[in-house]
This record gives C-alpha cells, sequence and structure tokens, in this order.
C-alpha cells in the first residue's frame, strides 16, 4: 500500500494552462508538503500546510496554491504555467511531533 | 534562516570503498537532521535521522551519521559501499523553531559506485 499518491506521475502541458497534481496520504498524519526539485536535484519547500495553517515559502508565485478538501489531501494548483515551473514537484507528509516526512513518489511537469 | 550545504557534488567510487559525505547546517538553535536517499527514478527514503541523544545515528543499510554540534556537521558514512547504493543523497534540518516542520535541504550528492 502506499503512503503517500500522486497523481499524475507525468504532466505534459502548454505554457499559459492552468493545471493540479493531487496528493493523498493513508498515514494519518497531520501535516502535508509540497517540494520542487529543479533540473539540478534542488529540492525546495513550497508549503506547509495542516488543519490549523498554511504556511507558503515566500519565494513562490501566487500563481501556486495548494487546496486540501480534507486531512488526507493536499492538492497544488498551478495557474498560468510558465516554462520555468518544470520541474519535479514531491508531495510529503509527517505527524507534527515527529518531524520525519514521508515523501510521494513525484509528478513530473513538463511546460512546453 | 537556515541553510545546508553538501560540499561533495558528485562522487565516484568502487565498490567496498569507504563513503564520507559532509552535510553542514547554519542554524544556532536546537535541530533534527536527516539524511534521505534518491535511488534514480524513485521517491526520497528517510536514510537516518537525529533528534537527541547518542550524535552518532545508525541509519538502514549499513549507513551512519554523526552529529558534530560545533562544527554545525552531520556527515554520512558508510564502511563499505555497494553498486545499489547509486543514488542521490540528500542532508535537510529542521530547527525546533521552525513554524511547520518544514525542511531546509541541501544540494544534493551525486553517488557513483561503480562495479
Amino acid at each position: 500500500d502506499t503512503a503517500v499518491s500522486q497523481t499524475p506521475k507525468y504532466l505534459v502541458t502548454q505554457m499559459g494552462n492552468d493545471k493540479s497534481i493531487k496528493c493523498e496520504q493513508n498515514l494519518g498524519h497531520d501535516t502535508m508538503y509540497w517540494y520542487k526539485q529543479d533540473s539540478k536535484k534542488f529540492l525546495k519547500i513550497m508549503f506547509s500546510y495542516n488543519n490549523k495553517e498554511l504556511i507558503i515559502n515566500e519565494t513562490v508565485p501566487n500563481r501556486f496554491s495548494p487546496k486540501s478538501p480534507d486531512k488526507a489531501h493536499l492538492n497544488l494548483h498551478i495557474n498560468s504555467l510558465e516554462l520555468g515551473d518544470s520541474a519535479v514537484y514531491f508531495c510529503a507528509s509527517s505527524q507534527e511531533v515527529s518531524g520525519i516526512q514521508y515523501f510521494g513518489a513525484g509528478t513530473r511537469l513538463s511546460v512546453l | 534562516a537556515q541553510s545546508v550545504s553538501q560540499h561533495n557534488h558528485h562522487v565516484i567510487l568502487s565498490e567496498a570503498a569507504s563513503l564520507e559525505l559532509g552535510c553542514n547546517y547554519s542554524y544556532g538553535g536546537t535541530v533534527n537532521l536527516f539524511w534521505y536517499v534518491q535511488y534514480p527514478g524513485q521517491h526520497l527514503q528517510l536514510l537516518l535521522k537525529y533528534f537527541s541523544g547518542d550524535p552518532l545515528v545508525k541509519g538502514i543499510k549499513g549507513f551512519e551519521a554523526e552529529f558534530i554540534k560545533s562544527k554545525f556537521s552531520f556527515n554520512l558514512r558508510k564502511p563499505s559501499v555497494q553498486w545499489s547504493d547509486t543514488a542521490e543523497y540528500f542532508c535537510a534540518v529542521n530547527s525546533h523553531n521552525n513554524a511547520g516542520n518544514m525542511l531546509t535541504f541541501g544540494g544534493g550528492t551525486r553517488l557513483m559506485v561503480k562495479p
């Protein structure tokens, strides 16, 4: 059973489009995250979210917005996609106290 | 703001060689420290972690890491690497004061083990 699952695994789209990536965790964790990994493998936190608060990395453009329908899901919506948005996006979750984060398999986004 | 540096970007070793990957962080307070591994085409997996206690921590697959507070370091070691250890290794830090429990990652070290 996959603990943190993301869909789709691959996403190819045109500049200017709006797209969403879904993430679900079945670990009962309190907090979920989105990370961006660029072509040089550099990982950067985008958001941290639990049912109490959303914490946004200030460098993330407001075209990116997390949406959480419930505790087990944190979807990433991206408006007006740009070439520079091409990357692998990883979802993760953790139980707040432990601090250990469990990652999904990633979504490779290619913007043409 | 906290930051994490991994000085070795690419490491190439032969099987059975010993491995040490450097990791330094900049934060003066109490931290949680992690090493994650990303095998080719796969997601990140936790290798080991340090929260408190014995500064020498042992993880999966024979890896260990030593937290040296005075040097702000958390270097990863393995006495004898295998071809299957070929992967990208990431050091990460989470400070106790970090709202939202967000991890700060180092730039990663790509390890290639030659058979």
